[in-house]
């Protein structure tokens, strides 16, 4: 199984102030068809996870701007241009290249 | 507007079987791939199995930890996804997400979760 690694597993940040999430996988994720299918999840307090980035650096609809996300292969980043309260929850990159598909272990975000 | 609403969650006994629906709305279901995802309380997140369209062939690809246990299916003409869950065990407590995937990514669209407590 690839195994997904996230770090920082937690981080304060300041509001509108940056943050940065990496991503490692244990595998390369480029799947035979050319795609990396590696994407970024968002899981607020008591919500259900909704898609943010996906294929490394596509936001999905509805996703504000200041959501980026960058990388290539085994190493992978979302960055938060400014944070904003919004923001606060649980980050999870997933990978769909291989099953069984696999998550990080998640990243908290929380204001300073 | 792409809705997932699940159904069937409640406290069942160890070796008790469940079974979760998940009806879609909002897109195109028979196009769809349709995935669970699960969530123990105050953990992570878990894949526990998708399915692929009927015109890709249909099939189902599960999780070690509940292959052989766990079966989903699908029936296009209901919109609706299910997950028929047997031999439960206390380990399988956990929100079970139904997850669409409508051409973006396997994960595109989530459900609100149905829970599924499992003890004595």
């Amino acid at each position: 199984d690839i195994v997904m690694t996230q770090t920082p597993l937690s981080s304060p940040v300041t509001l509108g102030q940056p943050a940065s999430i990496s991503c490692r996988s244990s595998q390369s994720l480029v799947h035979s068809d050319g795609n990396t299918y590696l994407s970024w999840l968002q899981q607020r307090p008591g919500q259900p996870p909704r898609l943010l980035i996906y294929k490394i650096s596509n936001r999905f609809s509805g996703v504000p701007d200041r959501f980026s996300g960058s990388g290539a292969g085994t190493d992978f980043t979302l960055k938060i241009s400014r944070v904003e309260a919004e923001d606060v929850g649980v980050y999870y990159c997933t990978q769909a290249t291989q099953l069984p598909w696999t998550f990080g272990q998640g990243t908290k975000v929380e204001i300073k | 507007e792409v809705q997932l609403v699940e159904s069937g969650g409640g406290l069942v006994k160890p070796g008790g079987s469940l079974r979760l629906s998940c009806a879609a709305s909002g897109f195109t279901f028979s196009d769809a791939w349709m995935t669970w995802v699960r969530q123990a309380p105050g953990k992570g997140l878990e894949w526990v199995g998708r399915v692929i369209t009927k015109t890709g062939g249909g099939t189902a690809e599960y999780a070690a930890p509940v292959k052989g246990r766990f079966t989903i299916s699908r029936d296009d003409s209901k919109n609706t996804l299910y997950l028929q869950m047997n031999t439960l065990k206390t380990e399988d407590t956990a929100v079970y997400y139904c997850v669409a995937g409508v051409g973006f990514t396997p994960l595109d669209y989530w459900g609100q979760g149905a829970l599924v407590t499992v003890s004595s």
